[in-house]
């Protein structure tokens, strides 16, 4: 069975610029959640999407937006990047609410 | 607010050194508590799930355990390839289903 995939693997960007990240979460997982993972802070919830709805978000401003389509993959777009967005971000899937969420290997975004 | 707190920061043991992690939480509600394995530049790889005070699981030389207030990760006998940054989440009732993370404990093997 396949796991999460995200594309891209790296990301490089000046800062003013967007970046759109992608993720496929693991067949039949309806639920697909965003992290991002800076150096030092730990994994922080971004936002969290189940059947093309977005249903909570963290504490990011409006900048950091995303979708989800009806197969069920999801896009983050993060946009007016600044220098503190480089990080890992990280997708994660589950089959159930409350379950365990089973992560992609992350894009790494650098902002210059 | 819910807090999630890992210790020790970093731990070093030599191969076949015994020891334990650490995961103290303060959640409103605990609906789970997750252990994952993370490698530098990579994406969380789960390992374990609890949910009720007094639950044990174990995989290879990994045993987690769950009380109301905290979580050990018991290593037995680690291998330099256990060396890892080893990560506990929650989830809680007011949390909307999202992951609350600790910072972490770097396990290094030697």
């Amino acid at each position: 069975e396949a796991g999460v995939t995200q594309s891209p693997t790296h990301l490089i960007k000046t800062r003013g610029q967007q970046a759109t990240l992608r993720c496929s979460p693991i067949s039949g997982h309806t639920s697909v959640y965003w992290y991002q993972q800076a150096l030092g802070l730990g994994l922080q919830f971004l936002l969290w999407y189940d059947e093309g709805e977005e249903r909570n978000r963290g504490n990011f401003p409006p900048r950091f937006s995303g979708r989800q389509f009806p197969n069920y993959s999801s896009e983050l777009n993060v946009n007016a990047l600044e220098l503190e967005d480089s990080a890992l971000y990280l997708c994660a899937s589950s089959l159930t609410l409350y379950n365990e969420q089973f992560f992609g290997p992350g894009t790494r975004l650098t902002v210059l | 607010e819910d807090q999630v707190t890992q210790s020790p920061e970093a731990l070093r043991l030599q191969e076949g050194e015994s020891s334990s992690l650490n995961c103290s939480y303060t959640v409103s509600g605990l609906r789970g508590l997750f252990w994952y394995r993370q490698d530098p530049g990579k994406g969380p790889e789960f390992l374990f799930t609890l949910y009720s005070a007094g639950e044990e699981k174990e995989k290879e030389r990994l045993k987690a355990t769950l009380t109301k207030k905290e979580s050990f990760l018991h290593i037995t006998a680690p291998k330099p390839e256990d060396s890892a940054t080893y990560l506990c989440a929650v989830h809680a009732s007011n949390s909307g289903y999202a992951l609350n993370f600790g910072k972490g404990t770097s396990l290094l093997v030697t």
